[in-house]
């Protein structure tokens, strides 16, 4: 069965260095999402990003974040200059034209 | 804006037992409304959902009703199992078709002994 598929599993940076956070979305997939959950705290809707271009974000997603679909199969998530309070489980999602997202494991992001 | 309340947790129930699962949400229009699992090490899945007022979304034992009289979406199973230990997430999409973004609960962790 296909899946969306994240890496790394566990990223500890230290604060004001870049990350680029990475997820391999279901193949014939259109619509892509990335969301992150504070420890405790909800899962937070980040970005939407369908035909190459962001669909919608949150207030969240400042200029620090950006997305990219560079190759047709990669979708990333880079934070240019990390805080504290970026750590949390960032989680990707896919979706096709029905309304069911597919999620991946997420990616455990630590800043010191 | 939208949002998502889920009872608090963790709840802790033996094998068998009954669970309720309590999510009441706020939006405006009509939303479609979800549940996710996430079992340990693995991403959210969607367990049900239900588009529309009324509607009941059942998957594996699971079942919830949207009432949209009293805002709630409140996931039930008669009897749980060891397996069905993990954490549940209420959700609702401002729209019915894709893309468009979910806006979660803070879910709930079910631990289920034998």
């Amino acid at each position: 069965e296909p899946e969306v598929t994240q890496t790394p599993s566990h990223q500890v940076t230290q604060m004001g260095q870049e990350v680029i956070l990475r997820c391999v979305p279901i193949s014939n997939h259109l619509y892509f999402y990335w969301y992150r959950q504070i420890l405790g705290q909800k899962v937070e809707f980040l970005v939407s990003f369908y035909n190459n271009e962001i669909s919608e974000k949150s207030e969240i997603f400042d200029d620090q974040f950006s997305v990219e679909r560079p190759d047709g199969s990669n979708f990333t998530l880079k934070i240019r200059s990390t805080k504290l309070e970026d750590s949390a489980m960032y989680f990707c999602a896919s979706q096709d034209r029905g309304n069911e997202q597919f999620f991946g494991p997420g990616t455990r992001l630590t800043v010191l | 804006g939208d949002s998502v309340t889920q009872m608090e947790g963790p709840v802790t129930l033996s094998e068998e037992a009954f669970l309720t699962i309590n999510c009441t949400y706020t939006a405006t229009g009509y939303p479609s409304l979800f549940w996710y699992v996430q079992y340990p090490g693995e991403g959210l899945q969607l367990l049900l959902k239900a588009t529309k007022a009324d509607d009941k979304g059942s998957n594996k034992g699971f079942e919830a009703t949207y009432r949209k009289e009293t805002t709630s979406f409140h996931l039930e199973k008669g009897s749980v199992q060891v397996s069905d230990s993990a954490v549940y997430f209420c959700a609702l999409s401002a729209d019915t078709g894709a893309n468009s973004k979910l806006t979660f609960g803070k879910g709930i962790t079910l631990s289920v002994r034998p």
